[in-house]
């Protein structure tokens, strides 16, 4: 298995509180993902980074933030959370060889906001 | 922008019988296509992928997969199913150059398997 980790593994949290998730690899992949999964939505990007320091949006990113300083480690904030971001969240890593590559992923991490 | 469509959300079949998932994708170039399998609480793991060459592909667990350009589908076989294969399966599409690769994914089709 690849080395991913997130943490936590589960979290509670009160609106309008700030939530930071950690994602760590030890593979020194190159992009780094997160994604949300909802029921009856399927696995929906928020944001991803293509090295250190460099990020992008993806379909899902208003609330969120995130920030790499690090290759090995990916951090999710969000800032002000709201119920609506209650949702399983998966970090993934891909090595693209030139424009092709599988993402590996994470065992996720569930994030109720009550 | 790419799209993966999964236009079944839950198929239940027999122990022992034949399956078969569909996907459709959306995208204008030479297409990179996954299946992936998550068991309940458990995260993503990749069955089988498709870059180029021969169009039937094989995976892990007895899976196959076959690109058909004309239909734009990659859909997920398997001649005889265990029950241990009840899981939600996903099919992705891997899609840009430079600093933008990522997998867009479809909604997932949840499988059940009957004793």
């Amino acid at each position: 298995d690849a080395g991913i980790t997130q943490s936590p593994r589960h979290k509670v949290t009160e609106t309008g509180t700030p939530v930071t998730l950690r994602c760590h690899q030890t593979e020194n992949h190159r992009y780094m993902y997160w994604y949300r999964q909802d029921p009856g939505h399927g696995l929906r990007l928020i944001h991803y980074s293509y090295g250190v320091k460099d990020t992008d949006k993806g379909e899902v990113s208003d609330g969120y933030s995130v920030s790499r300083s690090k290759t090995e480690d990916f951090l999710l904030t969000l800032e002000s959370a709201t119920s609506s971001q209650t949702s399983v969240y998966f970090c993934a890593i891909s090595e693209p060889a030139g424009v092709k590559a599988e993402a590996f992923f994470g065992q996720g991490t569930r994030l109720t906001v009550v | 922008a790419q799209s993966v469509t999964q236009p079944d959300i839950h198929i239940t079949v027999s122990e022992g019988a034949s399956l078969e998932l569909r996907c459709n994708y959306s995208y204008g170039a030479t297409p990179y296509l996954f299946w992936y399998v998550q068991s309940p609480g458990q995260g993503l793991q990749l069955l089988l992928k498709y870059f180029s060459g021969d169009t039937l592909v094989q995976g892990i667990k007895g899976f196959e997969a076959e690109f058909k350009r004309s239909q734009s589908s990659f859909n997920l076989r398997k001649p005889s199913v265990h029950w241990s294969d009840a899981a939600e399966y996903f099919c992705a599409v891997g899609d840009g150059g430079g600093s933008n690769y990522k997998l867009t994914f479809g909604k997932g089709t949840l499988l059940t398997v009957n004793p």
